[in-house]
Order: C-alpha cells, then sequence, then structure tokens
C-alpha cells in the first residue's frame, strides 16, 4: 500500500499570501497519477488537480500542482477567502487508492 | 450536468448492515468507473473500492474485503454499496465518485455525491 504524508499538518496564512501543501509517497508514483481534493466543512471534496499538475474543469489558475516520483506539491499562489479549506491528496496508481491526511489551511 | 445523488442518512444498530445507492446521470453510465470513500466524523478521507458499471467488476480496499458488496444496475444507471456486521467505527459520511479516467488517461474523481450519514449506535 502507497502511504502519503501531507504536510504541514496546519497551514495558517493571511489572505493574499502563498501557500505551498506537500504529499510524499511511500514509493514512486508512476504516471504521475496523484491529484489533490479541496474540502470544505459540510461539502463533498473537490477534485482540484488530476495528473499531478493538470486543473480540473472550472479550478481557477491560482491552484498550481507540481512534482514527480515521490514529492507532490500544491501551490496556492495568492489565497482568497474561499480557499480556506482542507486539501488532501490521492494516489490512483495502485489499489488501495490511498489520500493523505490532509492539510488544513486556516486564516492567520 | 453530470450528477451523483446518494441516498439518505442511515442509523443502524451494531451488527446490522447497510445498503447505500448512488444514483447518476448527465452521462453515459457504463463509460466510468464509480468509487466509495468515507469519512470519519473529523477524520481524512478513506477509499473503500471502486465498481466498473460496465461489467460489474469489483476491486475492494483488503480492509474492507469480504465485508463490502458493490454493485450496479444499469438499468437505472444506479450503483450501490452494502456493508455488512456494522460497529461504531464504521460511522461515517460515506461518498460515491465518478471515476473521470477515460481513454486510458487518468483523471481523479471528478465528481462526486453529496454524502450519506451512516450512524451505528445501540
Amino acid at each position: 500500500e502507497i502511504v502519503l504524508t501531507q504536510s504541514p499538518g496546519t497551514l495558517s496564512l493571511s489572505l493574499g499570501e502563498r501557500a505551498t501543501l506537500s504529499c510524499r509517497a511511500s514509493e514512486t508514483i508512476r504516471s504521475s497519477q496523484l491529484a489533490w481534493y479541496q474540502q470544505k466543512p459540510g461539502q463533498a471534496p473537490r477534485l482540484l488537480i488530476y495528473g499531478a499538475s493538470n486543473w480540473a474543469a472550472g479550478v481557477p489558475d491560482r491552484f498550481t500542482g507540481s512534482g514527480s516520483g515521490t514529492d507532490f506539491t500544491l501551490t496556492i499562489s495568492r489565497l482568497e477567502p474561499e480557499d480556506f479549506a482542507v486539501y488532501y491528496c490521492q494516489q490512483y496508481v495502485s489499489s488501495p487508492y490511498t489520500f493523505g491526511q490532509g492539510t488544513r489551511v486556516e486564516i492567520k | 450536468q453530470v450528477q451523483l445523488v446518494q441516498s439518505g442518512a442511515e442509523v443502524k444498530n451494531p451488527g446490522a448492515s447497510v445498503k447505500l445507492s448512488c444514483r447518476t446521470s448527465g452521462y453515459t453510465f457504463t463509460n466510468f468507473y464509480v468509487h466509495w470513500v468515507r469519512q470519519a466524523p473529523g477524520q481524512g478521507l478513506e477509499w473503500m473500492g471502486t465498481i466498473n458499471p460496465s461489467g460489474g467488476h469489483t476491486n475492494y480496499a483488503q480492509k474492507f474485503q469480504g465485508r463490502v458488496t458493490m454493485t450496479r444496475d444499469t438499468s437505472t444507471s444506479t450503483v450501490y454499496m452494502e456493508v455488512t456486521s456494522l460497529t461504531s467505527a464504521d460511522t461515517a459520511v460515506y461518498y460515491c465518485a465518478r471515476d473521470g479516467s477515460i481513454f486510458g488517461v487518468a483523471h481523479g474523481l471528478d465528481v462526486w455525491g453529496q454524502g450519506a450519514t451512516v450512524t451505528v449506535s445501540s
């Protein structure tokens, strides 16, 4: 089973600041089959990024996914009020298609 | 538009079973896998398994093998998941989600149901 470790657990930032979220895999994720999701309280997760760096439909370009192999990053260039949420990475290269434990982005 | 609409909240006694439904619309049902993901209160997301609506083939996380059964009804474009031998540890919100992968290109889980809360309590 591929274990995904996200860091930090919580990120406290102000509006307009840059957020950098990390997702590290316990083994190489080939073909960059990694996705990022955003989840707000009481809502279902929303797909942001697939294939490590491809935007899902309707996702603002302030969200950028990067990385390969075992190290992946989600960057939010300038935090907007609606970006404060929990973010999860998920690998879908091998079953079970595990999620990271999440990073909470909160208002400082 | 593409939609996944789930059945409502359930309250079950320990040892009971629950069967959840996920009715899809707005796309060709048999072209996209459907996954089930659950989230215990205050916790992260946990992948449970997936079903190929075309042939009904399933792939379950080992943790749930023997206790989870996913099925589909192509006449109503609905996917079902039954979980047996419930314990309090199964109290969670259960989501179905469409796998957006197509033509061999993986796209992640691109459309989600609204979630169904299952509470296991005596």
